[in-house]
């Protein structure tokens, strides 16, 4: 049973527009969320996160939307770039437990085309 | 800066061979996991560690045992390679101390002939 789900394997966005990537999550003790960027043969790189008691987190270009309702989260790139080109993987957690390991999704392949 | 070094980049091994991946890192981290990626199928969880000999089962243990003798270090020991654990392996590890942001190492691409 997959409790963090991306449903979009793939994505094309012209160079300048708004990249928009979403992430479904089944299991509601959930509480913090991270997003991490993987380019091919190397390992992920985090990009962002947000706790489940806010609803929204910007960190430059990347800003990370949670609706804790619809159990839904949503990561913005505006304005994409070429360089953005990569996997993005979302993955949860559970915040409480420290060593409770972080669940992915399958990842969602950005392509940012010039 | 945070370092979680693999002992190697690439591999190939044999059918049956017994294989050893390394990882160490070094920012002290209580938690160290190894996950393997697959195309269409994300990153899963093997085996992870919170502590020196300790280890728990992650989604996908089968034909996987790992060893922590020490901290920095969480090994990953494939006991009959086959064919089908032909995989991007990726190491990583966390404080596990309210702070979750789990840090990569750059990956072992295994290939199993």
């Amino acid at each position: 049973d997959q409790q963090v789900k991306q449903n979009s394997p793939s994505l094309s966005v012209q160079e300048g527009r708004i990249s928009i990537l979403n992430c479904d999550y089944t299991n509601s003790m959930f509480d913090y969320f991270l997003w991490y960027k993987k380019y091919p043969a190397e390992g992920p790189t985090f990009l962002i996160s947000i706790s489940s008691i806010k609803d929204k987190n910007e960190d430059g270009r990347f800003t990370v939307f949670l609706n804790k309702s619809a159990k839904h989260l949503s990561l913005h790139i505006v304005p994409s770039q070429p360089g953005d080109s990569a996997v993005y993987f979302c993955a949860a957690t559970i915040l409480v437990s420290g060593n409770t390991p972080l669940v992915f999704g399958k990842g969602t392949r950005l392509s940012v085309i010039a | 800066d945070v370092k979680v070094t693999q002992s190697s980049r690439y591999l190939v091994k044999r059918t049956g061979e017994k294989v050893f991946l390394e990882c160490v890192q070094d920012m002290d981290h209580e938690n160290m996991f190894w996950y393997r990626q697959d195309p269409g199928l994300g990153l899963r969880l093997i085996y992870f560690s919170y502590d020196v000999k300790m280890k728990e089962k992650g989604d996908i243990p089968e034909g996987y045992s790992v060893s922590r003798e020490k901290k920095e270090r969480f090994s990953l020991i494939l006991e009959s390679a086959s064919t089908n654990q032909t995989s991007m392996y990726l190491c990583a590890s966390s404080s596990g101390q309210g702070d979750t942001e789990a840090f990569f190492g750059q990956g072992t691409r295994l290939t199993v002939v």
